[in-house]
């Protein structure tokens, strides 16, 4: 059960697009379609906003779109926010009904 | 609307036990798989356990097989998790979150410290 790999950090400046990558293997990003990515501000619960690599919840923006290729999955962030500073985190699916998440990313809106 | 809301943790020395519960309203309670997921002081996500709509399925990570048990009470609209022989590395905020497609209701969370 090793940690997705995501980078430490992104950063862009606003109305940029920036995309932060999790990279896991064949038995968890890449064998299923069941990978999110989570929001957390500081001292806040995470909140869910990718599921399924590409599916929206309800409320979140559509400038937050989801993709995957291979055992990568990405997050972009189009027309940065301040708001959107923020940590995210990837998790994936990997079989048993076990869960992963990535190491987590801190986005800097410049 | 949809809530869960944590209790019961506190600062317990390392060896000691404690009983984190989860209250869930705003939704059928047995429709979802429910989950712990924990969080070390500044670290990232850990998932730590899930459990099936009836109970019948429990999964753990690694780290915490044998130690904790996750279960719930239909009846009661409530998450449990048991932790026993509890260690330094498993002091963290413990968050209990409702599986639908992702994880897409958490709680607050409630921390756990294991100190002497």
């Amino acid at each position: 059960q090793s940690a997705l790999t995501q980078p430490p950090s992104a950063s862009g400046s606003p109305g940029q697009s920036v995309t932060i990558s999790c990279t896991g293997t064949s038995s968890d990003v890449g064998g299923y379609n069941y990978v999110s990515w989570y929001q957390q501000h500081p001292g806040k619960a995470p909140k869910l906003m990718i599921y399924d690599v590409i599916k929206r919840p309800s409320g979140v923006p559509d400038r937050f779109s989801g993709s995957k290729s291979g055992n990568t999955a990405s997050l972009t962030v189009s027309g940065l926010q301040a708001e959107d500073e923020a940590d995210y985190y990837c998790s994936s699916y990997t079989g048993s009904n076990n869960v992963v998440f990535g190491g987590g990313t801190k986005l800097t809106v410049l | 609307d949809v809530q869960v809301v944590e209790s019961g943790g506190g600062l317990v020395q390392p060896g000691g036990s404690l009983r984190l519960s989860c209250a869930a309203s705003g939704f059928t309670f047995t429709s979802h798989w429910m989950t712990w997921v924990r969080q070390a002081p500044g670290k990232g996500l850990e998932w730590v356990a899930n459990i099936k709509q009836d109970g019948s399925e429990k999964y753990y990570v690694d780290s915490v097989r044998g130690r904790f048990t996750i279960s719930r009470d239909n009846a009661k609209n409530s998450l449990f998790l048991q932790m026993n022989s509890l260690r330094a590395e498993d002091t963290a905020v413990y968050y209990c979150v409702r599986n639908r497609a992702g994880l897409d209701y958490w709680g607050q969370g409630t921390l756990v410290t294991v100190s002497s």
